[in-house]
């Protein structure tokens, strides 16, 4: 069956980026939604971004200026690069994949979590 | 954007129970909700969408009801089972960006 894989570094400095990427294995990444989704204690669970496999992506406005999604169909792989991270972007990230636009997120990833901090 | 409000947000309840959870969101969006079960260091699993449609594999005990102008959401599990000790969340997909409730905790 179809499985996200999130890697990341676990800890960024404030200021710098994020870079995460979300392997996909046991399907294909064409042609279904591929998201970001993260989870904080203070601000519950938050949608950040999706990339479809074409390339065309929409992004939360809480982050857009600081994001980028994006998808390397060759290596069933998507990913995120969120700039100028601060505290509040202390949180674990998931990837999960979703049929359509307008549709439940039906594969997560099993998460990796990012701590922001000097 | 849209907001989901669950409630209540901690629920004591006993095996064997029915269940009732509520999400309410701050405007009508039609049948674009999703409820999610997420044990300690999970990651969320969907259990319905579009307000009634069980995911694959989920057992027929969860079951996902509208009403309210197609503001007010209920997941209900019929007989609660120790496996079902959990967060639920709800989540909208009818509106960018797509936003989750809180979430309700079930404990013993």
């Amino acid at each position: 069956q179809v499985q996200l894989q999130e890697s990341g570094p676990g800890l960024v400095k404030p200021s710098e980026t994020l870079s995460l990427t979300c392997s996909v294995s046991g399907g294909p990444i064409a042609f279904y939604y591929w998201s970001w989704i993260r989870q904080s204690p203070g601000k519950g669970l938050e949608w950040i971004g999706y990339v479809f496999s074409s390339g065309s992506t929409n992004y939360n406005p809480s982050v857009k200026s600081r994001l980028i999604i994006s998808v390397d169909t060759s290596k069933n792989q998507f990913s995120l690069r969120l700039s100028s991270v601060s505290a509040a972007d202390t949180a674990v990230y998931y990837c999960a994949r979703a049929n359509a636009v307008g549709d439940a997120f039906d594969i997560w990833g099993q998460g990796t979590a990012i701590t922001v901090s000097s | 954007e849209t907001v989901m409000t669950q409630s209540p947000a901690t629920l004591s309840v006993s095996p064997g129970e029915r269940v009732s959870l509520s999400c309410r969101a701050s405007h009508s969006i039609s049948r674009n909700v999703a409820w999610y079960q997420q044990k300690l260091g999970q990651a969320p699993r969907l259990l319905i969408s579009l307000a009634s449609t069980r995911a694959t594999g989920i057992p027929a005990r969860f079951s996902g009801t509208v009403s309210g102008a197609e503001t007010e959401f209920t997941l209900t599990i019929s007989s609660l089972q120790s496996e079902d000790f959990a967060v639920y969340f709800c989540q909208q997909f009818h509106d960018w960006p797509y936003t989750f409730g809180q979430g309700t905790k079930l404990e013993f």
